[in-house]
Parts: C-alpha cells; sequence; structure tokens
C-alpha cells in the first residue's frame, strides 16, 4: 500500500500559480497517481490523474519525475475558489486498498 | 448524467439507535466505496464492493458496522448501536472498471449526529 505525505497546508494569493508536491516513496509499477480536490460539505472531486512525466487538462498540471516517487500538482493562477483540500492518491485499478486518502493539503487562497 | 445520491443527507440520531445510510451509485458503475470523514480529518476507507466479488471490508472499525449491495447497485451502510464516535460524514463513490484507473465519482455525504 503506498503511503502518500503532504504538506498540511498552503497559502497563496489569487493570481499566482501553486504548487503542491505529493510524496510516495513506495509507489508500484502498475499504481497511477490520483488528485482530487474537496470542497466543505461536498465530496471529493477529481482533477487529475496520471502515471509519469506530465499530464495537462483544462484545470491542472500533474509532473511526475522519472522515478514516480512524488509528484507536483500545478495549479495555475489560482482564485479564492480555488480555497479546498487536496487529496494525492496512489493506486492501481481494482485495488481497494489504494483507498488511504490521508489529511490532504488545506490551500487557503487569500486577495 | 446523475451523480451518486446519498440519502439521508442529515442524520439526528440518540445514542444506541441503529441508522441506515443510503448510497445510489452512478448508473453502470460497478465499484462502490463508502468512507468515512470526521471533522477537519481525511476520509478513512470502510469497506468497497466490486462486481459480484465478495466486498473489502477491510476497513470496518467495528462489527457494528455493516454494508451490503443489492443488485450491483444500491447499497446500504448500517450502523448498529450507534456511539458518539460515530458521528461523522460518511461518503459514497462508484467508479467504472472501464475506466482503467478506477476514477472514483463521490457523492453529496451524509451527515451522521449521534447524541
Amino acid at each position: 500500500l503506498a503511503k502518500t505525505t503532504q504538506p498540511i497546508s498552503m497559502d497563496s494569493y489569487e493570481g499566482q500559480e501553486v504548487n503542491i508536491t505529493c510524496s510516495h516513496n513506495n509507489i508500484a509499477t502498475n499504481d497511477y497517481i490520483t488528485w482530487y480536490q474537496q470542497f466543505p460539505s461536498q465530496g471529493p472531486r477529481f482533477i487529475i490523474q496520471g502515471y509519469k512525466t506530465k499530464v495537462t487538462n483544462e484545470v491542472a498540471s500533474l509532473f511526475i519525475p522519472a522515478d514516480r516517487k512524488s509528484s507536483t500538482l500545478s495549479l495555475p493562477r489560482v482564485s479564492l475558489s480555488d480555497t479546498a483540500v487536496y487529496y494525492c492518491l496512489v493506486g492501481s485499478s481494482g485495488s481497494a486498498r489504494q483507498l488511504t486518502f490521508g489529511s490532504g493539503t488545506q490551500l487557503t487562497v487569500l486577495p | 448524467g446523475a451523480g451518486v445520491s446519498q440519502s439521508p443527507s442529515n442524520k439526528v440520531t440518540e445514542k444506541g439507535k441503529d441508522v441506515e445510510l443510503r448510497c445510489d451509485p452512478i448508473s453502470g458503475h460497478t465499484a462502490l466505496y463508502w468512507y468515512r470523514q470526521s471533522l477537519g480529518q481525511g476520509l478513512e476507507f470502510l469497506i468497497y464492493f466490486q462486481g459480484n466479488s465478495a466486498p473489502d471490508k477491510s476497513g470496518l472499525p467495528s462489527d457494528r458496522f455493516s454494508a451490503e449491495r443489492t443488485g450491483g447497485s444500491v447499497s446500504t451502510l448500517t450502523i448498529q448501536r450507534t456511539q458518539q464516535e460515530d458521528s461523522a460524514v460518511y461518503l459514497c463513490a462508484s467508479s467504472s472498471r472501464r475506466e482503467r484507473t478506477d476514477t472514483q465519482y463521490f457523492g453529496p455525504g451524509t451527515r451522521l449526529t449521534v447524541l
């Protein structure tokens, strides 16, 4: 079971780029890296997923180095509405025990 | 299309009572998960259903907790003889094995308060 480690909290200002790094030293060959976003009183929402190198979608980018022992979620030009908890998950398809969300990173975007 | 729905949205009960929480997954999703989230904490895995396979119950905290999934669709999480420490938000998620990497889609949760 790949354990993940993230910073507990981060502060940023509107318009800045935010990078949140997750460590997963014992990631397995078949494991993917998935990031979720959770607003208060809501369930987590899928943001982005990747296996290696770089993945980009309309919301974020995910950078994964060659050794895959960490990953960095990049949020470009954050706004106040990006204030949320961000979770990093590592696991493979069909593996129920991938489901260790951890405490996540509380991102607070300031005006 | 319709997302994952959960009911009730809020449940207040007295210590010692039994409660049932319902989850309606996205149609066609074969995998269903239950989590618990205490105030200010991360998500705690409870149980996982995948198709007709035996569920993974390894996250259930005690034998007071049980869950079933009827007809491969709707799931019910039952907590017997509730305790105050059971107070939390209970989240359900579903995913499709056709999506290779099993992205989970979450419901809004049921907030359980045990008095």
